[in-house]
């Protein structure tokens, strides 16, 4: 079975851009996460998705946004980047909405702003 | 803020048992135990959960204290490659729910 993919796995963009990142999760798989993960502030939950429906955020500016879709696939957005959204933005599936269900995590997207 | 606290650095002979430790002890009775690892580059991996019992599975044994509010992973064979950061969170058994991942123990694994 094949795991949680993240595309693209490398992303340079300049201050100001917008950027979308993608993950497919894990078939039969129907709840998301994503995370920033940064050198300084290590692991940190952006946003959690089930069945389409946002149900928890972190505390990270409305720049940062994400959805996910009906074959449960999801995409997280960060509009006008700034320097410190450089980071590995990891996203993580669970087979079930509880947390009796581990989190199979991606290899993540590693985005570098300039 | 975590709800889990580790040692920042553990180190650990190669083929000797690695027992790396994690307090919890605000941990509600709904709340699993879980260990992840991860290696440099790479996202976290999945290694072991419990709630109440102990659990061994193919990569590490889980203790958890009678009280709950501690627990141990014992990798009872460590390799070099079982160096990497080893993050213990707690999650409860609701939906919709944040996730906290704290620092971690970085185990080096030393031949």
């Amino acid at each position: 079975k094949a795991g949680v993919t993240q595309t693209p796995r490398y992303l340079i963009k300049t201050r100001g851009q917008q950027v979308t990142l993608s993950c497919s999760p894990i078939s039969g798989h129907r709840s998301v996460s994503w995370y920033q993960q940064t050198p300084g502030q290590g692991l940190q939950f952006l946003f959690e998705y089930f069945s389409e429906t946002q149900r928890n955020k972190g505390n990270f500016p409305g720049r940062f946004s994400g959805r996910q879709f009906s074959n449960s696939r999801s995409e997280m957005n960060v509009s006008t980047l700034e320097l410190g959204d450089s980071a590995l933005y990891l996203c993580a599936s669970t087979l079930g909405d509880r947390g009796n269900s581990p989190l199979h995590f991606g290899n993540g997207t590693r985005l570098t702003v300039t | 803020d975590a709800k889990t606290t580790q040692p920042t650095s553990m180190d650990c002979a190669e083929g000797r048992a690695a027992n790396l430790p994690c307090n919890h002890s605000t941990i509600s009775g709904n709340e699993y135990v879980y260990w992840y690892r991860q290696i440099h580059s790479q996202g976290p991996q999945y290694i072991i959960h419990g709630l109440k019992n102990n659990e061994t599975n193919e990569m590490a044994s889980l203790i958890i204290t009678e009280d709950r509010k501690s627990s141990t992973l014992i990798l009872p064979h460590a390799t070099l490659r079982d160096t990497a950061v080893y993050y213990c969170i707690v999650r409860p058994n609701t939906g919709g729910f944040k996730t906290i991942f704290g620092a971690g123990t970085r185990l080096f694994v030393k031949a």
